[in-house]
C-alpha cells in the first residue's frame, strides 16, 4: 500500500544552524505534500506545503523541495531558533481529492539547542 | 471563522461508559476526518466523511461510531472502549483542493 518514509526520527541542531528533514513517498499519483509542526500537547499545524507542479517553495526561514522523479521531498529550516523545537510530520496526498486520504510520515523530533 | 473546534478537551471514561466527541467547522469544508494519535506517533486515520457521507473507514472497531449530522458537524460516539484506546483524538477538515486543518484534539483516557 501507499507509505511515506521520514528521516531522521530525531535531529538535534545548535541554534542558528540549519535543519533538513527528508521524506520519500511510494504512490506516484501523489501531488500534494504538506508539512506539519506539532508542539507537545498541541494540534498539528500546517507550516508549508508544495504541489507537484513546482520544485521548491520558500516561506521566510522554511523551504520545501520536491523531486518527483525520485519521489523525495524535504523540509529545510534555516537559522533555527529554540521555538522551532517540535515534532515535524510530512504527508502525501492527491488533490483534487477523491479519497481524501493523507499518508503521514513517522515524524521527526527536532531539538534546537540554545 | 477559520478554525476547527473540538469538545471536550479532556475526557476520562470507564470501559462501560458511552460518551461522544464533537467537532465543528464553519469554513465550508466538505471533508471531515477523525484521527487517533498515540504519543510520539503520527496521526492515524480512522474515518473520512465527504459531503456528509462516510467515504473511508480504516477498519476501525465498532466501539467507535462516527456520525456527520450536517456539513459543519462531526461526532464520534464511544462505547465499551478499552484502555489501549486512550489517545489524542483529532478532528480535521478540508476542501477537495486544499490543505487539511486540524482541531485541537480531545485527550481521551479509558480506565
Amino acid at each position: 500500500g501507499e507509505n511515506v518514509e521520514q528521516h531522521p526520527s530525531t535531529l538535534s541542531v545548535q541554534e542558528g544552524d540549519s535543519a533538513v528533514i527528508k521524506c520519500t513517498y511510494s504512490d506516484s499519483a501523489s501531488n500534494y505534500f504538506p508539512w506539519y509542526k506539532q508542539e507537545l500537547g498541541k494540534r498539528p499545524q500546517l507550516i508549508i506545503d508544495i504541489r507537484s507542479n513546482v520544485g521548491e517553495k520558500k516561506d521566510q526561514r522554511i523551504a520545501v523541495t520536491l523531486n518527483k522523479t525520485a519521489k523525495h521531498f524535504s523540509l529545510h529550516i534555516t537559522e533555527t531558533q529554540p521555538e522551532d523545537s517540535a515534532v515535524y510530520f510530512c504527508a502525501a496526498s492527491t488533490l483534487p481529492s477523491g479519497t481524501y486520504k493523507y499518508i503521514f510520515g513517522t515524524g521527526t523530533r527536532l531539538k534546537v539547542l540554545a | 471563522d477559520t478554525e476547527v473546534t473540538q469538545t471536550p478537551k479532556h475526557l476520562v471514561m470507564g470501559m462501560t461508559n458511552k460518551k461522544s466527541l464533537k467537532c465543528e467547522q464553519h469554513m465550508g469544508h466538505r471533508a471531515m476526518y477523525w484521527y487517533k494519535q498515540k504519543a510520539k506517533k503520527p496521526p492515524e486515520l480512522m474515518f473520512v466523511y465527504s459531503y456528509e457521507k462516510l467515504s473511508i473507514n480504516e477498519s476501525v472497531p465498532s466501539r467507535f461510531s462516527p456520525e456527520c449530522p450536517n456539513s459543519s458537524l462531526l461526532n464520534l460516539h464511544l462505547h465499551a472502549l478499552q484502555p489501549e484506546d486512550s489517545a489524542l483524538y483529532l478532528c480535521a477538515s478540508s476542501l477537495p483542493t486544499n490543505e487539511q486543518f486540524f482541531g485541537p484534539g480531545t485527550r481521551l483516557t479509558v480506565l
